[in-house]
């Protein structure tokens, strides 16, 4: 089994749409979670950190499930602009963090 | 806003060659990383290190090697490039006292082409 488990994709929607990602992991001790954003043949960057009373960023909300092990991102009125690969990362408690292969978002005009 | 350069954008080796990949980040982080990103497999850690003339090994360091000498500085070695080492390559950094902690910065990659 991965450590961290994503849909590849691709996720095309209609902008306006809502959608959400989910991504699982392994180790049950891991105590930081992130979502990143990566552009095609650009370098990841940092989206939002995942708290386990959930989190939310504008339209974009993070949530985690330590019983069940997984982290879910949900983007409310999805804009061309938020088409990219999103990468779910954890933090098992070794401070390497483990990036997941990232699920690919195409918004659609 | 931390910054993380690294010393070319792309490259074109050729089989054998040494390559050094450098790293360099502004913010003071203690921790620097080197990854490799290929499709299907996303990023895979090479090496990383803690502070400064320290080094520990990730899931792949088989080929590579690296040097710390300064704080602000992470360079990647490969001994002698063969084609499997081509690849895009991600440096980033992290500080022990971020907010939140274990953030990483990335740079903006080396695409290496081994020819």
């Amino acid at each position: 089994r991965k450590e961290v488990e994503q849909d590849p994709g691709p996720f095309n929607v209609p902008e306006g749409a809502t959608v959400a990602f989910n991504c699982t992991y392994s180790n049950s001790a891991s105590q930081s979670f992130f979502w990143y954003r990566q552009d095609c043949r650009k370098e990841p960057k940092l989206l939002m950190s995942v708290y386990s009373s959930g989190n939310e960023d504008g339209r974009f909300t993070a949530q985690l499930n330590r019983a069940s092990q997984y982290i879910s991102l949900l983007i409310r009125d999805s804009k061309l602009s938020d088409s990219a690969t999103y990468l779910c990362v954890v933090n098992p408690p070794t401070n390497k963090l483990i990036f997941g292969t990232g699920t690919l978002l195409a918004v659609q005009p | 806003d931390v910054k993380v350069t690294q010393s070319s954008r792309y490259l074109v080796k050729r089989t054998g060659e040494k390559v050094f990949l450098e790293c360099v980040q502004d913010m003071d982080h203690e921790n620097m990383f080197w990854y490799r990103q290929d499709p299907g497999l996303g990023l895979r850690l090479i090496y990383f290190s803690y502070d400064v003339k320290m080094k520990e090994k990730g899931d792949i360091p088989e080929g590579y090697s690296v040097s710390r000498e300064k704080k602000e500085r992470f360079s990647l070695i490969l001994e002698s490039a063969s084609t499997n080492q081509t690849s895009m390559y991600l440096c980033a950094s992290s500080s022990r006292s971020g907010r939140p902690p274990d953030t990483q910065y990335f740079g903006p990659g080396t695409r290496l082409t081994v020819l």
